[in-house]
This record gives C-alpha cells, structure tokens and sequence, in this order.
C-alpha cells in the first residue's frame, strides 16, 4: 500500500553536473507526472506519461531537461548541466488514467533540489 | 492569458471559525476542479474535486463551490482547527490534459 516514493529526498551538487532523480508511482497508475516548485510558488508543469509514451513534453524548460519512464513503472527525470535556477522542488505524482480530470493525483514528497 | 488565482496573502484565523479561499480562473473552462493540501516539505494531499456541473461539494468540515459564470471556486473549512493550518492549492483541469495548479494560499488557524 505504498504511496508514491521519490529519490533522492535531497540533492546538492555543483553547477554544471547532471543529476538524475527517481520516482516510483503507486502500483497500476498509468499516469505519471512531473512538477517543479519555487520557494512560495505554485506547481509548474513538466511532463507527463501515459504509460511509458510522453504526449505533452511542453513543460520542460530547456534542452538540459529529459524524462523516461519504463516498464510503465519507474520514471527517472535528468537535468543536464545544472545551473543555479535549477534549484527547486521536484515532485512526481500518479494517477489511474491520464486526461481524466476526475482523477485525483497522488503525489510524492519531492526531491529538493540545490544548486551550487 | 489564462490565469489562475489564489489569495496571495496567507490567511489568519482563529481556531472555530470558517476560514473561506478563493480560486479566480480567466480564459478557462474547465470541466473538473481540484483542491489540494500541502504542508511543509511535503508533497500536495488530494481534498475534494467538483464538476462544471455541479454547484457544491460537501466532506465532513469542508465544502466547495464552482460558479463557471464568476469564474470561481471557494474552498470552506467549518470549525476549523490548527491542523487545518496548511496551504491549499486549486487546479483546474484544462483540454490539454493536465491539471493546472495556482500558487497556493497558506491558511493559519490559531489557538
């Protein structure tokens, strides 16, 4: 009965390194998405997947910024050569189907993310 | 442009009364909107959700309303109490497939 479970909880590392952050959905959700948030700022779109495919990659902010998802399980995002405004919250949630909007979505605790 | 807006300023109340938030839209129409709670570094808690088509949705203290002619929905807490204190996000689901969030109102009831 595990909730959505995303890893690392914390993440330092230098500016221009990549990093590469997990998320793990809750068992038979076949939809998958990202956010980022800022400090004292509302949720911002990334991605999503319907199961392993991405539709809707319009989020993303950059080229530094990819996401896979396998086995319509595991989904990992990487940010390339991080930069400073990189620095947020990333949070991962899932839900039974994407493009039902009365889906309820279920959310992970984040990784924070900081750039130094 | 589209927009979705929520009281920027944190809203303080005392332990008992209704605390009562907002969510303007503009350029939407959406068919199904979400509130959510979030606590400090914690991820969003699913609340409730409500149609185009229905006017107001009741659980246990809390209570919502979706007027698609104001463009807005107000999240109720009756009897609220310091656990209530949290901030709470509306998002809109929108055509594109996606739930739009505001940036959220941080609600505090005291003691």
């Amino acid at each position: 009965g595990a909730g959505v479970s995303q890893s690392p909880s914390n993440k330092v590392t230098e500016k221009g390194k990549d990093v590469e952050l997990r998320c793990d959905p809750i068992s038979g959700h076949t939809a998958l998405y990202w956010y980022r948030q800022s400090l004292g700022q509302g949720l911002e779109f990334l991605i999503y997947f319907q199961g392993n495919s991405a539709p809707d990659k319009s989020g993303l902010p950059s080229d530094r910024f990819s996401a896979e998802r396998t086995g319509g399980s595991v989904s990992t995002l990487t940010i390339q050569r991080t930069q400073q405004e990189d620095s947020a919250v990333y949070l991962c949630a899932s839900s039974h189907e994407q493009g039902a909007g009365n889906q309820p979505q279920h959310f992970g605790d984040g990784t924070r993310l900081s750039i130094l | 442009s589209q927009k979705i807006e929520q009281n920027s300023e944190a809203l303080n109340i005392q332990e008992g009364k209704t605390a009562t938030l907002t969510c303007n839209y503009t350029n939407y129409s959406p068919a199904y909107l979400q509130w959510y709670r979030q606590d400090p570094g914690r991820g969003p808690v699913f609340l409730l959700l409500i149609r185009e088509n229905e006017k107001e949705k009741r659980k246990e203290r809390l209570k919502v309303t979706f007027d698609t002619t104001l463009k807005q929905s107000l999240f109720h807490i009756t009897a609220s109490q310091p656990a209530d204190s949290a901030t709470y996000l509306c998002a809109l689901y929108n055509q594109g497939g996606k739930l739009i969030f505001g940036q959220g109102t941080e609600l505090s009831v005291k003691p």
